[in-house]
Formats: structure tokens, C-alpha cells, sequence
């Protein structure tokens, strides 16, 4: 059974900093992975979407990789703001294009 | 306005009662899923269906029961069966299986 970690579970940084959020999931027989962007007691955004034959997608400041054979996926933000303070999701599916999500890292950015 | 809809925002329910979570989406999305978030956690999967009249079990199904008669519509049934049902529901939809899901703003069901 697939199994999705994203560590760490909370991240605090100064704004202007770059920084990683990470993700490691068990089995690299993945369809795609995603990440999500969750304001507390809200629904989910999408972010970015990589599809297992890609390598990276971007949008503005957020890049996400994925390394399929070791089981790992990156977001980079640069240049973080406050307005990046949220929960950052990552969720891969499976052949069945069901998604399994990771637990989340809780991001905030102080001014 | 395109999008996906869910309601209440807030229910509260009572020991031994059903209640019914809508989810409604006007985007023309043959996909529809339900999960369950509870507190500093992430999501779990609920039922989906990809076609109308046609749903599975996920992960977790056990309480809980679905029905798809419209494309636009997914309803969640939480049953008295279901033990531990104070969460955060999320309702999602994608064109098909596996393309971006696109998610509602959310139901937070508490048990009295």
C-alpha cells in the first residue's frame, strides 16, 4: 500500500528566504504527483501537477521535482512571502488514479 | 461562476443520526470524490465515482454511503455506523480519473 510522508510537519522561516518542502512516497509505480495548497479551514488549490515521465514543472515562484526511482518530490518556493503561510499537501495516484496524500507541512512566513 | 460547491460549511449532528453532506460542481466533470481530513492530518479517501450512476469504495467507506444519479451531484451519506465521524469533509472533482482534482471549500461535521 502506498504510503506518503512529508517532513518536516512545520516550517517557520523569515520572509524573503527560499526554501524546500519535501515528500517521499513508497511505491514509484505512481501515475502522478501533485501538490496542494490548503488555507486553514479551507479547501485545497492545486499548485502543480507532474506527470511520472516528467522531471519538474514551475508556476512563478514554486518549482516542484519528482524522482520517481527514489521515491522523492521537492517544492521550491523562492522568495517566500506571508502570503505563503498555508499548508502545503503532496499526493501522488496510482495506476487506479486514486490519490494518496501525505500529511502535510504547515508553512508560515513571518514579515 | 464555475466550481464546486459543498453544504453546510457547519453541521452539527447528534448521536445515532444520518446526515447528508451535499456536493454539487458545474465544471462538467465526469469525476467526483469524497475524503475525510481530520486535524493535522492529511486526506483520506471516501468514495468516488467516475461516471454517473456509478461510484467505489476508497480507503476508508465504512459509515459512509454515496450516490450518483446526476453528473453535477455527490452526496455523502454519514450513517450512524460510522463511530468517529467529527472531521473535515472535502468534496473533488477532475475531468476524468487522473487529471487535477479541483475541491470544494469543505464541510466540518461535528458529533454532539
Amino acid at each position: 500500500k502506498q504510503e506518503v510522508t512529508q517532513i518536516p510537519a512545520a516550517l517557520s522561516v523569515p520572509e524573503g528566504e527560499n526554501l524546500v518542502l519535501n515528500c517521499s512516497f513508497t511505491d514509484s509505480a505512481i501515475y502522478n504527483l501533485q501538490w496542494f495548497r490548503q488555507d486553514p479551514g479551507k479547501g485545497l488549490t492545486s499548485l502543480l501537477l507532474i506527470q511520472s515521465s516528467q522531471r519538474e514543472q514551475t508556476s512563478g515562484r514554486l518549482n516542484a521535482s519528482l524522482d520517481k526511482s527514489s521515491g522523492r518530490s521537492t517544492l521550491y518556493i523562492a522568495a517566500s512571502q506571508p502570503g505563503d503561510s498555508a499548508t502545503y499537501l503532496c499526493a501522488v495516484a496510482n495506476a487506479g488514479n486514486m490519490l494518496t496524500f501525505g500529511g502535510g507541512t504547515r508553512l508560515m512566513v513571518k514579515p | 461562476d464555475g466550481g464546486i460547491t459543498q453544504s453546510p460549511k457547519y453541521l452539527f449532528r447528534k448521536e445515532g443520526q444520518n446526515v447528508t453532506l451535499s456536493c454539487e460542481q458545474n465544471l462538467n466533470h465526469d469525476a467526483m470524490y469524497w475524503y475525510r481530513q481530520d486535524p493535522g492530518q492529511g486526506l483520506r479517501l471516501i468514495y468516488y465515482s467516475q461516471i454517473v450512476n456509478d461510484f467505489q469504495k476508497g480507503d476508508i467507506a465504512e459509515g459512509y454511503s454515496v450516490s450518483r444519479e446526476k453528473k453535477e451531484s455527490f452526496p455523502l451519506t454519514v450513517t450512524s455506523a460510522q463511530k468517529n465521524p467529527t472531521a473535515f469533509y472535502l468534496c473533488a472533482s477532475s475531468v476524468q480519473p487522473g487529471n487535477t482534482q479541483y475541491f470544494g471549500p469543505g464541510t466540518r461535521l461535528t458529533v454532539l
